[in-house]
């Protein structure tokens, strides 16, 4: 019982290199989320999409993108990576398209900008 | 108006002792409280949550007390014990329908056997 996969799980890219972070649950949630973690700051939401077809902006999405590619899976895309952008990122599900649902978190990407 | 402010940022405490981790919104479209536990190298789990109808909510020695006049909530572990040694998180969502999460800073939570 997989629930949701993250690839890579770690990752060193120089300044201004492009990457693509991937994500996918096996649990036929709805719902998707990208939230990023920094020391002191928790967990921070960049992108969502609340069903398939659907993507919107968080708290912190300057310098990503998105995209849904089906019910399943939900990428995130670095186009010129920065310092700023180390951290450790968690995809996230949940099955619930109201208020209330579990969010079910992969195990993180850590990502390294030097 | 859509922060959520946690605190203690860590805590140490002795095997069987209390743990309390307090969290406090602005926000009253806030209607789902969830607590999220982490531990090291893991995602956040769910741990236990509350909807602001009610004023506390016991699973085991887990117990999250809401005060919707004060717009604070709180996480208490009691006989805390070493294996409960992580990260917590508070978070609230936002209004119906915006599938947000917004989640507190973290407490790490240390318990000395």
């Amino acid at each position: 019982n997989a629930g949701v996969t993250q690839t890579p799980k770690f990752q060193v890219l120089k300044t201004g290199q492009s990457m693509t972070l991937q994500c996918a649950q096996d649990m036929n949630h709805n719902s998707m989320y990208w939230y990023r973690q920094d020391p002191g700051m928790g967990l921070r939401l960049i992108y969502y999409s609340a069903s398939e077809g659907t993507t919107d902006k968080g708290e912190v999405p300057n310098g990503y993108n998105v995209s849904r590619l089906n019910k399943r899976e939900f990428s995130l895309r670095l186009e010129s990576a920065a310092p700023s952008q180390t951290s450790v990122y968690f995809c996230a599900s949940s099955a619930y398209t109201g208020v209330g649902g579990e969010l079910f978190f992969g195990e993180g990407s850590r990502l390294t900008v030097l | 108006q859509q922060q959520v402010k946690q605190s203690p940022q860590s805590l140490i405490v002795q095997k069987g002792g209390i743990s309390i981790i307090n969290c406090a919104y602005e926000n009253t479209a806030f209607d789902y409280f969830p607590w999220y536990q982490q531990f090291p190298g893991k995602g956040p789990a769910l741990l236990i949550a509350i909807r602001p109808d009610v004023s506390e909510k016991k699973e085991g020695r887990f117990t999250i007390s809401f005060n919707k006049s004060a717009k604070q909530f709180s996480l208490h572990i009691m006989d805390s014990q070493p294996g409960d040694s992580a990260t917590y998180f508070c978070a609230a969502s936002a209004l119906r329908g915006t599938y947000k999460y917004i989640f507190g800073t973290g407490t790490r939570l240390k318990v000395l056997a």
